[in-house]
């Protein structure tokens, strides 16, 4: 089935450590995106990639690490994770050849304590 | 920075009522409007979606309210469902092309409709 896959689904983190979120569309979408979902502050852009060999700032970036070496791949990286990184992440693509309809992946939860 | 404001933040509903959400977009350059749904531990996906062309879209139970000159639109849910509870999104983007430079959400509605 044709979608995003997103790894790990749950990790529980001590702070200070680094963690490596996975994110692979099968789509061929042209851009991908980073979100973050916290209660009350709904969807907030951490990063994103409009086609691959490029990268942005979202609206929350710092703390946070993106790479796109191909069209499928879109990892996160937290370098040293703190506690307000606590948060469920979303993994997202879209088309640019038509409607921007975003296409999430099923989220990965993280606790870092 | 471009704002999405949506509200309710969360809304109780009972079966076979209607359910009404709405927002309201600062950039006048924004053309599609969706409304994305998310249930519990799944991802959001999208539900419904509007152009300013056109005023209103209705997609079964389901119906997108536009009104381009106060900058506002909104869902509303006919004969709602148990099954219906969930978070609702709506965002405001660039049709085509705009990547994430032109894509803003609202902060979210949880909607629960009571048996």
């Amino acid at each position: 089935i044709a979608g995003i896959t997103q790894a790990p689904t749950s990790q529980i983190l001590a702070a200070g450590r680094r963690m490596t979120l996975r994110c692979t569309q099968d789509m061929r979408h042209n851009a991908m995106y980073w979100y973050r979902q916290d209660l009350g502050l709904g969807l907030r852009l951490i990063h994103y990639s409009n086609t691959a060999g490029t990268t942005g700032k979202g609206e929350v970036p710092d703390g946070y690490s993106v790479s796109r070496a191909n069209t499928d791949d879109f990892p996160l990286t937290l370098a040293s994770a703190v506690p307000s990184q606590t948060s469920v992440y979303f993994c997202a693509s879209s088309d640019w050849s038509g409607a921007n309809v975003l296409t999430f992946g099923a989220g990965s939860r993280l606790t870092v304590l | 920075q471009q704002q999405v404001k949506q509200s309710p933040q969360s809304l109780i509903v009972q079966k076979g009522g209607i359910s009404i959400i709405n927002c309201a977009y600062e950039n006048t350059a924004f053309d599609y409007f969706p409304w994305y749904q998310q249930f519990p531990g799944k991802g959001p996906a999208l539900l419904i979606a509007i152009r300013p062309d056109v005023s209103e879209k209705k997609e079964g139970r389901f119906t997108i309210s536009f009104n381009k000159s106060a900058k506002q639109f909104s869902l509303h849910i006919m004969d709602s469902q148990p099954g219906d509870s969930a978070t609702y999104f709506c965002a405001a983007s660039l049709y085509s092309g705009g990547g994430a430079d032109g894509l803003t959400f609202g902060k979210g509605t949880h909607l629960i409709i009571q048996p």
